[in-house]
């Protein structure tokens, strides 16, 4: 049972290339998050998705695109990536309902640079 | 709007010690968890301890306490017997049991035991 697994866990990237980060889960969770955070801040909900094949947006969307095609997977793409979004990216799940809301389980984090 | 505040951005602590960490909080929810999460250097985030708003009784996790001050919006961290593993980030959150996914977290405590 490996819980939430991030790939890659670093990368650097010159401004204006494209990359995807790929978020895992084995525990059947039905929500996912990605999460960004920036030096001296918490962390800031990007986007989320409450099942398969569905997304929705959180409090800093923008530059960010994502895709939950299969249950188990949750994507977070940069098309035209800048270095304001340099940041570590946290991907977390959590079982579906209200119940659920008492523990979100969280990836190890991706550390981005961008160039 | 919901807000969660950490007024103390760093604190140190002899090790054997005890020391308390502050988070205030705002929101219009009427139930809510509200959750300590602990960054090591590693930079996982890992579950400290977890308070629903519903319950009075302040949670307890072995050396880990909270004192819930709901009328006060105050929800503060005491580690007793502090120990070296215990040197971290340490940030206060809250999710509303309402529709909204955003869990908020606090802009963290850096928290030093010293030998």
């Amino acid at each position: 049972n490996a819980g939430v697994t991030q790939t890659p866990k670093f990368r650097v990237l010159k401004t204006g290339q494209s990359m995807t980060l790929l978020c895992a889960q084995d525990m059947n969770h039905e929500y996912m998050y990605w999460y960004r955070q920036d030096p001296g801040m918490g962390l800031r909900l990007i986007h989320y998705s409450v099942g398969e094949g569905t997304t929705a947006k959180g409090e800093v969307p923008d530059g960010y695109n994502v895709s939950r095609l299969k249950k188990q997977n949750f994507l977070l793409g940069l098309e035209s990536a800048a270095p304001s979004q340099t940041s570590v990216y946290f991907c977390a799940s959590r079982i579906s309902g209200r119940a659920g809301k008492d523990t979100q389980y969280f990836g190890p984090g991706t550390r981005l640079t961008v160039l | 709007a919901q807000t969660v505040t950490q007024s103390q951005p760093e604190m140190s602590v002899q090790e054997a010690e005890t020391v308390t960490l502050s988070c205030t909080y705002d929101t219009s929810e009427s139930n809510y968890y509200l959750f300590w999460y602990k960054q090591p250097p590693s930079r996982q985030m890992i579950l400290v301890i977890r308070q629903e708003a519903y319950k009075q009784q302040n949670a307890t996790e072995n050396r880990f306490s909270v004192n819930f001050q709901k009328a006060a919006k105050s929800f503060s961290l005491k580690i007793s017997d502090s120990q070296l593993g215990d040197t971290a980030m340490y940030f206060c959150a809250l999710i509303g049991q309402g529709g909204s996914e955003k869990l908020v977290f606090g802009k963290g405590t850096k928290l030093t035991v010293n030998p």
